[in-house]
């Protein structure tokens, strides 16, 4: 069966500092992978989606980047974290167009 | 851009009475999802639908999509305890296997 990890479940930050976030997938192959922010009060919002080793589409311009140097990791940096970057953070995937299936979530607040 | 509205925003019901959560949106559903969150956790996958009139239950709770109303509307029979949560709905961007989501409905349960 398939399983999606993400670390730290946890995370405080100072304003400036830099930010990796990593999503991982077991028991499926060429996923589409996904990450989603979810901010307090607010509905989840699309940040960026993969569907494929290197291919990465961003959904809104903004202080983060997303990466995916293999099949099944899905990266999500920062340079210089600003305030408005803490939220909930959430990686999805899916087989090709199918269900999207959410890992546990990283929950990050920058002071 | 698709928008989903969630209604209500919340809802406080008595253990063991029926409620429905609604989800509208703004142009025509290509599929519509629907998402259990437990606060500080991950989403849970409830439930797909993808065809007009098509209805489907999981459990006690149902889910069934009207496609001319661009709605889709969840409903829980005799609510428990475990059924607390937040409930979101998301929907196929046009069938770009991007999804939107609702804001959510914050279900709470008294005993």
């Amino acid at each position: 069966s398939q399983t999606i990890h993400q670390w730290p479940a946890t995370l405080v930050q100072p304003v400036g500092s830099p930010l990796s976030l990593e999503c991982t997938v077991e028991g499926t192959s060429n996923p589409n992978l996904y990450w989603y922010r979810q901010a307090a009060g607010r509905g989840l919002q699309l940040l960026f989606y993969s569907v494929g080793i290197g291919q990465i589409s961003s959904e809104v311009p903004q202080n983060l980047s997303a990466s995916r140097p293999q099949d099944r990791q899905f990266i999500l940096s920062s340079k210089k974290l600003l305030l408005s970057d803490s939220g909930f953070y959430l990686c999805a995937w899916a087989a090709g167009g199918e269900t999207q299936y959410f890992g546990p979530g990283t929950r990050l607040l920058v002071l | 851009s698709q928008e989903l509205e969630q209604s209500p925003q919340s809802l406080i019901v008595q253990e063991g009475k029926n409620l429905t959560i609604n989800c509208t949106s703004s142009k025509t559903l290509y599929g519509l999802y629907w998402y259990k969150q437990k606060y500080g956790e991950g989403l849970i996958f409830l439930m797909m639908l993808q065809k007009g009139g098509e209805e489907k239950s999981h459990e006690k709770i149902t889910a069934k999509l009207d496609e001319k109303k661009q709605q889709s509307s969840l409903h829980i029979t005799a609510s428990q305890p475990s059924h607390a949560g937040i409930y979101l709905c998301g929907a196929d961007s046009q069938g770009a296997q991007k999804l939107v989501f609702g804001q959510g409905t914050r279900l709470t349960i008294n005993p």
